[in-house]
């Protein structure tokens, strides 16, 4: 499976957007880079997808680089409710049947500040 | 609609005992996971069931077993229950189970092996 690496822990203030990269320099063509978010006490909570194209939806935007080794989620305006691990999964197109499965890694932490 | 529902929400059980787990996905999801997260291994794949089949299973020992029913509800076991199985044990149903497709995950059952 193509790995993915984010920083441990990231920061940020309250109704400030928020950056949080991901960076999956062996993807294949063909993977979809999914991020997922776990607040405290919970089960992850799915947030975005995509491809090839960026991709908003209304929690996020998802912003993929052109040569797709790297992606970024925005939060456009972070509130304490964000205060989360993020999780950037790949999984490879198609996959299904045998191989579908969701590879967490350790994720980024994200504190919000008031 | 109702999310992804697991029973029991919390669960101690004596170390060599064995324990069952139930999960009731979305309605219509056919495609049940299973995951263990522990502080030390974080969130790690079981197995997935589509359609009342095992797609895929984790690396993980034979006493975890799964089984998902005509109605796609999944009940995972763990037998001679070792005090390493403590951990947050984890449902995501989804649509398919396709790369394409979000997972949704339940609260997770907090087991406790004293």
């Amino acid at each position: 499976d193509a790995k993915t690496t984010q920083p441990n822990s990231m920061e940020s203030n309250e109704e400030e957007p928020v950056h949080l990269p991901c960076n999956h320099s062996t993807i294949s063509g063909t993977d979809y880079i999914h991020w997922y978010r776990q607040l405290p006490s919970q089960g992850p909570e799915y947030v975005i997808h995509g491809l090839t194209s960026n991709v908003n939806n209304r929690m996020a935007s998802l912003a993929i680089a052109e040569d797709r080794k790297s992606s970024t989620l925005i939060l456009h305006r972070a509130t304490l409710r964000d205060a989360a691990v993020y999780y950037c999964i790949l999984t490879p197109r198609g996959s299904g049947g045998s191989n579908y499965k969701l590879t967490f890694g350790k994720g980024t932490l994200l504190t919000v500040n008031p | 609609k109702a999310g992804v529902t697991q029973t029991p929400r919390y669960l101690i059980k004596t170390r060599g005992q064995q324990v069952t787990l139930s999960c009731s996905p979305i309605s219509g999801h056919r495609s049940v996971s299973w995951y263990q997260q522990t502080p030390g291994q974080g969130l790690q794949f079981l197995f997935e069931y589509f359609s009342e089949t095992q797609r895929n299973k984790g690396n993980f020992p034979g006493r975890f077993s799964g089984r998902q029913f005509s109605n796609s509800r999944s009940e995972m076991n763990v037998s001679t229950l070792e005090l390493g199985d403590s951990a947050l044990y984890l449902c995501a149903s989804s649509l398919a189970g396709t790369s394409n497709t979000e997972a949704f995950f339940g609260q997770g059952t907090r087991l406790t092996v004293v």
